[in-house]
């Protein structure tokens, strides 16, 4: 079945590092892939997405490249900021289904 | 804009008690999900449906039932509630443009469940 697997977290940066968080797939198919984020005490809001290979998704200072050579969509950002902290989850939805399969999570903390 | 709305936004309950979960959307978005999120394991898919009177089993329906008879809401009953169900509950809701892609999901704020 499909599956998403995230680097484990916690992940904990000084405010302007670089900020990478591996993001890798197993699904059938041509998966499109998302990147959503939860802040503290919010649901999750859909932070980028890439529908097919070599799609570049970006929103806010975050980039994801999808990756079907490597099954990769990996997140990341030149210069976090204190208020990035949240937890991100990948997810993937394939072909026409609806329904999200989604990764357990990374928590980032961002220290000024 | 509300967007999707759950309520209650947190509920303590005794072993062997029922409640019911509320999910309102105003998008008029044909899908809609139940999930329910641990700690270390993601989010999880409890049951879904696909438009007003229908519903499926996801990926971990067993203790739960839901209803969706108006297009809007999106009910998740707990008949007999167990410790297990402790949960934090996410609502969503989706929809397929006009040339049948799916859109993303968007998400309510969450229910806190505590189960003791």
């Amino acid at each position: 079945g499909d599956s998403v697997t995230q680097m484990e977290g916690p992940v904990t940066l000084s405010e302007e590092a670089f900020l990478t968080i591996n993001c890798t797939y197993t699904a059938t198919g041509y998966p499109s892939l998302f990147w959503y984020v939860q802040y503290p005490g919010e649901g999750l809001q859909l932070l980028l997405k890439a529908t097919k290979a070599d799609d570049k998704g970006s929103n806010k200072g975050f980039e994801a490249t999808y990756r079907k050579e490597t099954t990769s969509f990996h997140l990341e950002k030149g210069s976090v900021q204190v208020s990035d902290s949240a937890v991100y989850f990948c997810a993937l939805r394939r072909g026409s289904n609806y329904k999200l399969t989604f990764g357990k999570g990374t928590l980032l903390t961002v220290n000024p | 804009n509300a967007g999707v709305t759950q309520t209650p936004k947190f509920r303590v309950l005794k072993t062997g008690q029922s409640m019911t979960l509320l999910c309102a959307q105003d998008m008029n978005h044909e899908y809609m999900y139940w999930y329910r999120q641990d700690p270390g394991m993601g989010l999880r898919l409890i049951h879904y449906s696909v438009g007003e009177g229908t519903t499926a089993k996801g990926e971990v329906p067993d203790g739960y039932n839901v209803s969706r008879l108006k297009k809007q809401n999106f009910l998740l009953g707990l008949e007999s509630a167990a410790p297990s169900q402790t949960s934090v509950y996410f609502c969503a809701s989706s929809y397929k443009d006009r040339v049948g892609s799916n859109q993303p999901q968007h998400f309510g704020d969450g229910t806190r469940l505590s189960i003791l």
